[in-house]
């Protein structure tokens, strides 16, 4: 069965530290995967897109089909990325989340 | 550009009572999606309309469902409402596929008394 797992509940690190949060999935065919972010009182928004391999707010992530991996990274933590951050799967024009890691940065 | 528009924010019914919510999806998008959002389940797909069927429904009972008109507004209605159904429902839209991202609506938080 199709599943994405966020082994963290919570992350806190302090400002200017590396971040990774990890997600991991099971998928037997090529995944599609996504990173959500949303932020206190606000809507869920993308941040990213394993096909595109971009770099938003500083963040990238790389799909690792070996591992079955998406994890997010951020080499420098900022105050601003305090969020709750959520690893999705695109299976049959639906999405499959994992729980949630919620990421704290201390000043 | 406009984004996803839910309405209303906010809902507090009794159990046993039934409730429409609302989704208009951004301009253009022909796919609009239903998630419910919970502390303990998390996000959880409720269904998947484009071109006004349904073409996919997750693992919830009857009394969710749903519809979508020929402008790509979606309503999903819950029926004979219980205590459990309290949660922020979410509508997403997307070009076809989602190939390219979902875009989330604020949310409507039901509340069931």
């Amino acid at each position: 069965a199709q599943r994405v797992t966020q082994p963290e509940k919570l992350l806190s690190v302090f400002k200017g530290a590396p971040v990774e949060l990890k997600c991991n999935y099971s998928y037997s065919g090529s995944p599609e995967l996504f990173w959500y972010v949303q932020y206190s009182r606000q809507r869920l928004q993308l941040l990213l897109r394993h096909i595109s391999r971009e770099s938003i707010k500083g963040f990238t992530a790389d799909l690792n089909k070996g591992e079955t991996s998406f994890h997010l990274k951020k080499p420098f933590a900022q105050e601003e990325d305090s969020a709750m951050y959520y690893c999705a799967l695109k299976y049959t024009d639906k999405l499959i989340f994992g729980t949630g890691t919620r990421l704290q940065v201390f000043p | 550009k406009a984004g996803v528009t839910q309405t209303p924010r906010y809902l507090i019914k009794t159990r046993g009572q039934q409730v429409t919510l609302s989704c208009s999806p951004i301009s253009g998008h022909r796919s609009v999606s239903w998630y419910q959002q919970t502390p303990g389940q998390g996000l959880q797909f409720l269904f998947e309309y484009f071109s006004e069927t349904q073409r996919n429904k997750g693992n919830f009972p009857g009394r969710f469902s749903g519809r979508q008109f020929s402008n790509s507004r979606s309503e999903m209605n819950v029926s004979t409402l219980e205590l459990g159904d309290s949660a922020l429902y979410l509508c997403a839209s997307s070009l076809v596929g989602g190939d390219y991202g979902y875009t989330f609506g604020s949310g409507t938080r039901l509340t069931v008394v």
